[in-house]
């Protein structure tokens, strides 16, 4: 139930294409679901975010498309660039305790 | 502006050693945390702590010790390392805001071989 369940693994695109990174979750009770980007050798660091009550949320060339009745949410990277080239991790929060779950991560490679 | 600070940035150590890892952040957030990360597990949490002094367990506590006398400072202890607690350790803070969904920041990582 506290589970979240991110594909694909792993991800090789050409430069200009749309990777799209899903994430399912079943505990209806978590109540923010934010993104994170990490590059090698870094920490972490927070790409865009979404709650439950919004469908759709666009930051720049990120989106995140979130679909509360299917347990869903999934990153869209438009125009993808080689600087992209990163690990990518869904999270979502437990209400009331300031803890994440986060997914297993997806390796995202953008070839020039 | 430092942010959060994490050292040492690198540790090689042999199996049965005490062993401390140091998380320091400037900007006097509530909410800490300790994360590991292995490939095909993502980040797990290992310790948060709410304020100084309230910490409490998260998701593979297990041969972790952890205390946080001052707000800034969050150190984590491996008592008796194991080969299996060979990672790499990310600490994190966040503010404290009724209702939560407050960004958590990240360290640059600790990474931790146990020979």
């Amino acid at each position: 139930q506290q589970q979240v369940k991110q594909s694909p693994q792993s991800l090789i695109v050409q430069k200009g294409g749309i990777p799209i990174i899903n994430c399912a979750y079943e505990n209806t009770a978590f109540d923010y679901f934010p993104w994170y980007q990490q590059f090698p050798g870094k920490g972490p660091a927070l790409l865009i975010a979404i709650r439950p009550d919004v469908s759709e949320k666009k930051e720049g060339r990120f989106t995140i498309s979130f679909n509360k009745s299917a347990k869903q949410f999934s990153l869209h990277i438009m125009d993808s660039q080689p600087g992209d080239s990163a690990t990518y991790f869904c999270a979502a929060s437990i209400p009331g305790t300031y803890k994440y779950i986060f997914g297993t991560g997806t390796r995202l490679k953008v070839l020039a | 502006d430092a942010g959060i600070t994490q050292s040492p940035r690198y540790k090689i150590t042999e199996t049965g050693r005490q062993v401390t890892l140091m998380c320091h952040q400037t900007w006097s957030h509530s909410y800490m945390f300790w994360y590991r990360q292995d490939l095909g597990h993502g980040l797990r949490l290992i310790y948060y702590s709410a304020a100084a002094d309230i910490t409490d367990k998260g998701e593979v506590p297990d041969g972790y010790v952890v205390s946080r006398s001052k707000t800034e400072n969050f150190p984590l202890t491996l008592e008796s390392a194991t080969r299996s607690q060979t990672s790499v350790y990310f600490c994190a803070s966040s503010e404290y805001r009724r209702g939560g969904r407050e960004t958590q920041y990240f360290g640059p990582g600790t990474r931790l071989l146990v020979l």
